[in-house]
C-alpha cells in the first residue's frame, strides 16, 4: 500500500520557475526522504529529513515537513530543464517499526526549457 | 565505487520459465532492498536483507518469488514459474543500516526490466 501520495501527480513549468510538489504520508515517522528518477532509471537519493527537524536545504533545494499534519513538501528553485524527471517521497513507519522505505506514488515534473 | 549493479537490464521470457535477477550492492552498506516498480502500483518493497539476513519479505508476492543472499556482495530474485503479472520493473537498493530511528539514503541500481509473454 501507498505510505506517501504525492501532489500533484504532473507539474509542468517553465525553466526558471519554481517547483514545489507535497507529500502526505499516514504514520508516524522517524525521518522522510526525497528521491528522484529520470525516465528509464533507478531512482536517486535527493535529501533527507528527520521528525525533529522542520526544514532543510541542499542546493537548490528545500524540504519542510510538518510532522502534526504527516506532510511534506520539496522546493526546486531556479527550476533546469535537467530537473524534469519524477520525484518520490518515502518513509519508513515508527508505528510497526519497519525501517524500510515506502515510497508515494510520485510526482511528474516537466521542465521546459 | 560503481554503485549498485543489477543484471540482466532487459529479460523477456515466455510464462512458466523461472527468472533469476542478480545483483551487487556497494561495498559497506549492510542492507539490501528488492522493489518492483510497475504503472498501477508504484513502487512495492518486496523484501529486505540486513546483513545478508532476510528481515521483512511480506510484501513477495507469493511462493513463486525467492530471494537470497548468500553473502554481502551478492543477491538473488528468482521467480519460478514466472507470468505475464510479473512483468515490472526490479529494483535492487543498498544502504548503511538502519539504527536507533535513522535511516540513510538508499543507493538505487539501474533496474531489471522484466517483460513475460
Amino acid at each position: 500500500s501507498q505510505q506517501g501520495e504525492e501532489d500533484p501527480q504532473a507539474l509542468s513549468i517553465q525553466e526558471g520557475e519554481n517547483a514545489t510538489m507535497n507529500c502526505s504520508y499516514k504514520t508516524s515517522i522517524n525521518n522522510l526522504q526525497w528521491y528522484r528518477q529520470n525516465s528509464g532509471r533507478g531512482l536517486v537519493h535527493l535529501i533527507l529529513i528527520r521528525s525533529n527537524e522542520r526544514e532543510k536545504h541542499s542546493g537548490r533545494l528545500r524540504v519542510t515537513l510538518d510532522t502534526s499534519k504527516k506532510s511534506s513538501s520539496l522546493l526546486i528553485t531556479a527550476s533546469r530543464a535537467a530537473d524534469t524527471a519524477s520525484y518520490f517521497c518515502a518513509t519508513d513507519d515508527q508505528d510497526t517499526g519497519r525501517r524500510a522505505l515506502t515510497f508515494g506514488s510520485g510526482t511528474r515534473l516537466q521542465v521546459q526549457p | 565505487d560503481a554503485g549498485v549493479i543489477q543484471s540482466p537490464r532487459h529479460e523477456v521470457t515466455e510464462m512458466g520459465q523461472e527468472v533469476t535477477l542478480r545483483c551487487k550492492p556497494i561495498s559497506g552498506h549492510n542492507s539490501l532492498f528488492w522493489y518492483r516498480q510497475t504503472m498501477m502500483r508504484g513502487l512495492e518493497l518486496l523484501i529486505y536483507f540486513n546483513n545478508n539476513v532476510p528481515i521483512d519479505d511480506s510484501g513477495m508476492p507469493e511462493d513463486r518469488f525467492s530471494a537470497k543472499m548468500p553473502n554481502a556482495s551478492f543477491s538473488t530474485l528468482k521467480i519460478q514459474p514466472s507470468e505475464p503479472r510479473d512483468s515490472a520493473v526490479y529494483f535492487c537498493a543498498s544502504s548503511l543500516r538502519a539504527y536507533k530511528g535513522f535511516n540513510y539514503g538508499y543507493t538505487f541500481g539501474s533496474g531489471t526490466r522484466l517483460t513475460v509473454v
